[in-house]
């Protein structure tokens, strides 16, 4: 079953605001490989945050990852215009993966 | 730079089949374990399946186990996703990932493959 993420959320310029993402104990409280995805309206997903709270070279400070549980969560500080997409999580589940269901980030 | 490239989408009727091809390049296939993921119109993501290194374990989500069949051929670095009995369900985007570390993350993405099914 997809893991639960807000179905959208919203903030100003220069904001922060914070993504959660809901499994259970053979997802996201099993494992320590929580990852997340942004897409742009028609485009491929980009690799966020890894290992819960990794970010690749390239992906800006201002995106950040963390878990308590069964409830990973991203958070994006000093919200840009740019940021403005949708965001999915992703949880190793031992024998696959399942994501999130995605979440909306509208910069108001 | 690495690159993953997909094709073999299309429009098929319900019931039949329909194969599709992945070529990886700029790194080393043979290294990473690879995936498919789907996008259905206006809708989330959802993984569809894997498979390991060598080809020696694959594994499938529910809703397409026994149904579709991920290959890879190390030789022509290319992931393949065989689909047979096909539903209108499985309309989606199809795309291609790597594995970074055998855990996931998945990076990079290809840029799919549009597969419809429809009478």
């Amino acid at each position: 079953s997809a893991l639960t993420q807000p179905r959208s959320v919203s903030g100003s310029p220069g904001q922060s605001v914070t993504i959660s993402c809901t499994g259970t104990s053979s997802d996201v409280d099993g494992y320590d490989f929580v990852s997340w995805y942004q897409q742009h309206p028609g485009k491929v997903p980009k690799l966020l945050i890894y290992d819960v709270s990794q970010r690749p070279s390239g992906v800006p400070a201002r995106f950040s990852g963390s878990k308590s549980g069964n409830t990973a969560s991203l958070t994006i500080s000093g919200l840009r215009t740019e940021d403005e997409a949708d965001y999915y999580c992703c949880s190793y589940a031992g024998s696959g993966y399942v994501f999130g269901t995605g979440t909306k980030v509208t910069v108001l | 730079q690495v690159q993953l490239e997909e094709s073999g989408g299309g429009v098929v009727q319900p019931g039949r089949s329909l194969r599709l091809s992945c070529v990886a390049s700029g790194f080393t296939f043979s290294s990473h374990v690879m995936h498919w993921v789907r996008q259905a119109p206006g809708k989330g993501l959802e993984w569809v399946a894997l498979i390991w290194y060598d080809g020696s374990d694959k594994y499938y989500a529910d809703s397409v186990k026994g149904r579709f069949t991920i290959s890879r051929d190390s030789s022509k670095n290319t992931l393949y996703l065989q689909m047979n009995s096909l539903r209108a369900e499985d309309t989606a985007v199809y795309y291609c990932a790597r594995d970074v570390s055998d855990a996931g993350p998945f990076d990079p993405w290809g840029q799919g493959t549009l597969v419809t099914v429809s009478s």
